[in-house]
Order: C-alpha cells, then sequence, then structure tokens
C-alpha cells in the first residue's frame, strides 16, 4: 500500500530555533496536510496544500508541496513551548476508488525552554 | 463547540465483549472517516461514510467490525467479539466533501482487560 516516510522521528530544540522537518512518498499525492496532535486529542489541522510547488504560511509555520507531488516539508520558525507534539503529515489518496488519508508515522517535537 | 464529537473518550472492554463508538461530525458536513491509532504509530483508516452509505471500508477489518452513519445520529464503529489486540485509540474526522480536509475528534481510547 501506500506509505509517508516522515522524518526525522524526533527533535530536541531549544525555544527559539527554527525547525524543518519532511515527508516523502513513492506515490503521488495530489493534497498534502500538516496535523498536530498532542497528548490525548486528536490531530489538528496546520495546513493544507493543493498544488504542486504551493508554499502555505500560518503564523510561524511554513509548508511546502513538492513539484513532483511526492513530498512536503513543514518548517516552524522561531519555536516555542507550546509547539510540543507529534507532528504528522498526510497525504490524500484515491487509491480504492475512495479519498482518504495515508500518514506517516510523525516527528514527536520537544522544545526546551 | 461545533468540532467532532466522540463518545465516549475511554472505554474499558473485557475480552469478548461489544464495544459502540460514537462520532458526531461537524455541522455541515456530510462525510465521515474512522481511523485507528497504535502508540507511537501515525493513523490507519479503516472507513469512510456518507449519510447511510459506505463508500470505502478497505481498511477495516472483514469480521467483527462494522460502521454505519444513519440518516439521523452519529456515527458508530461497532467491535463485536473484542480481543486484546483490539485496544487502540480509534478517531473520527468529518468533511464537507470528499476531497476538502478532514477534521478530527479527540478519539475513544479503547482498552480491553
Amino acid at each position: 500500500g501506500q506509505q509517508l516516510n516522515q522524518s526525522p522521528q524526533s527533535m530536541f530544540i531549544q525555544e527559539g530555533e527554527d525547525v524543518s522537518m519532511n515527508c516523502t512518498s513513492s506515490s503521488i499525492f495530489n493534497t498534502w496536510l500538516w496535523y498536530k496532535q498532542e497528548p490525548g486529542e486528536g490531530p489538528v489541522l496546520l495546513i493544507a496544500l493543493y498544488k504542486a510547488g504551493e508554499l502555505t504560511s500560518n503564523g510561524r509555520l511554513t509548508a511546502q508541496f513538492g513539484i513532483t507531488r511526492k513530498d512536503s516539508f513543514l518548517n516552524i520558525s522561531a519555536s516555542i513551548p507550546s509547539d510540543v507534539g507529534i507532528y504528522f503529515c498526510a497525504g490524500l489518496s484515491t487509491q480504492g476508488g475512495s479519498e482518504k488519508l495515508v500518514f506517516g508515522k510523525g516527528t514527536k517535537l520537544t522544545v526546551n525552554p | 463547540n461545533a468540532g467532532v464529537m466522540q463518545n465516549p473518550r475511554h472505554l474499558v472492554r473485557r475480552r469478548g465483549q461489544e464495544a459502540r463508538l460514537r462520532c458526531s461530525p461537524m455541522k455541515g458536513h456530510s462525510h465521515v472517516y474512522w481511523y485507528r491509532q497504535l502508540p507511537e504509530e501515525g493513523l490507519k483508516f479503516m472507513v469512510y461514510l456518507q449519510k447511510e452509505n459506505i463508500i470505502d471500508e478497505s481498511g477495516m477489518p472483514k469480521e467483527r467490525f462494522s460502521a454505519e452513519f444513519p440518516k439521523e445520529g452519529p456515527s458508530i464503529l461497532r467491535i463485536q467479539q473484542v480481543v486484546r489486540g483490539d485496544s487502540a485509540a480509534y478517531f473520527c474526522a468529518s468533511s464537507q466533501a470528499s476531497n476538502q480536509p478532514q477534521h478530527f475528534g479527540d478519539g475513544t481510547r479503547l482498552s480491553i482487560l
């Protein structure tokens, strides 16, 4: 089946640092999404990308949809303690005749004050 | 709160019992998806429903698992004769259309004794 490879698996950074994480796939996706999940909660949508090459920002977050449609990255600038959580990339797949999300395994972010 | 509502948040069952998980989508959303998450993993697609119809159940085990989204009331994910391996967090998501971003509830954590 389709898989998303997300890296790094975990990151430990100091408050104020910038963060970059990425997601690659052997399959093409027409939509990429980035979610953040905190303990005991569901994933919260951060950014949605619809066009190859698209670069979209949401506050301190910036994400890009790769031109090949097989990858995406998420950057967080000037990290703060509340950025802690697990960040998931997801591609909207049309395999099997319907649209559903395929998730990466997540990047666990720890921010030291 | 107009978000996706799931209940219960936690559910404990003994092996062989039935588990019923409920999901009320966001207002105006008629597309519902169920995902399963194991610890340290991303979410895995189970089933996609619209009102009264199962669109794609390719991710759902053939036995013991069923889902419905009736004309009135929440979507239900039903697991019969639960086994220890069913222990996981089950998340529901909803969207306005199949190609629109999915928004998630806070999940039901199912524990099997």
